[in-house]
């Protein structure tokens, strides 16, 4: 069974600061894909990132940053210098094998940010 | 970009009445995947198709809600009779994989669904 908890329902952050969302998953599958989403108010879900089991290494991009550690089933997101634009909810998902051999994948209940100008 | 394609953007309906939601994925994409998002929760996962085959329907209530994919292309998710708490956005969502797990979901706009 697959299970992904985010446990931050909502956080407000004032604008540059840095924000840190948390992501928790439990799996059995030794090889599984970690997603990030994030869902603006205008509705539609757009995929930020992937990282795969084998794949500890810490990947940046811009002001997003993501740390992924087995050790913890932990698969953060960080913002750094938040910005107004970043006010959306994020989504945090896991891609692993069903036993009918297809992809299933398994969302979080999201993280409300609220970047305040 | 390729977007997924859904109808209508917005539905409103009265109770016990029949709705009727339309997808068309990017284009190549095997597995379809039909979501219910109640507002302040994450997609819940109603049904997934690979190509034309239904492979996971085990949250979608059946005895009321139905969805099909005939040619393995576009796909149609129905609700008879309609209940007030069927209330939601309904997310259509494809990706390529099929016996890979490392394809990322593309959704569409959605469709806010509003029972009165």
């Amino acid at each position: 069974a697959q299970k992904v908890t985010q446990a931050q329902t909502e956080i407000s952050v004032v604008e540059k600061e840095d924000v840190t969302l948390d992501c928790v998953y439990e799996t059995r599958d030794t090889t599984y894909y970690l997603f990030w989403y994030k869902q603006p108010p205008s509705g539609e879900l757009v995929f930020l990132i992937r990282r795969n089991s084998f794949d500890e290494q810490n990947e940046i991009s811009g002001r997003y940053s993501w740390n992924f550690q087995k050790s913890t089933s932990s698969f953060n997101f960080t913002i750094t210098a938040s910005q107004v634009v970043d006010s959306a909810v994020y989504f945090c998902a896991l891609s692993g094998g069903a036993s009918g051999g297809y992809q299933k994948v398994t969302f979080g209940t999201g993280t409300k940010l609220q970047v305040i100008p | 970009e390729a977007e997924v394609a859904q109808s209508p953007r917005y539905k409103i309906t009265e109770k016990s009445q029949a709705v009727a939601f339309w997808c068309d994925p990017i284009s190549g994409h095997a597995t379809l995947y039909w979501y219910r998002q109640i507002l302040g929760q994450g997609p819940e996962l109603l049904v997934q198709f690979q190509d034309e085959s239904v492979v996971d329907d085990s949250q979608l209530p059946k005895d009321r809600f139905s969805a099909e994919r005939l040619k393995g292309v576009d796909s149609t998710l129905k609700i008879q009779p309609a209940e007030l708490g069927d209330s939601a956005m309904y997310l259509c969502a494809s990706s390529l994989g099929r016996s890979s797990y490392n394809s990322p979901l593309h959704f569409g706009n959605g469709t806010r669904l509003t029972v009165t």
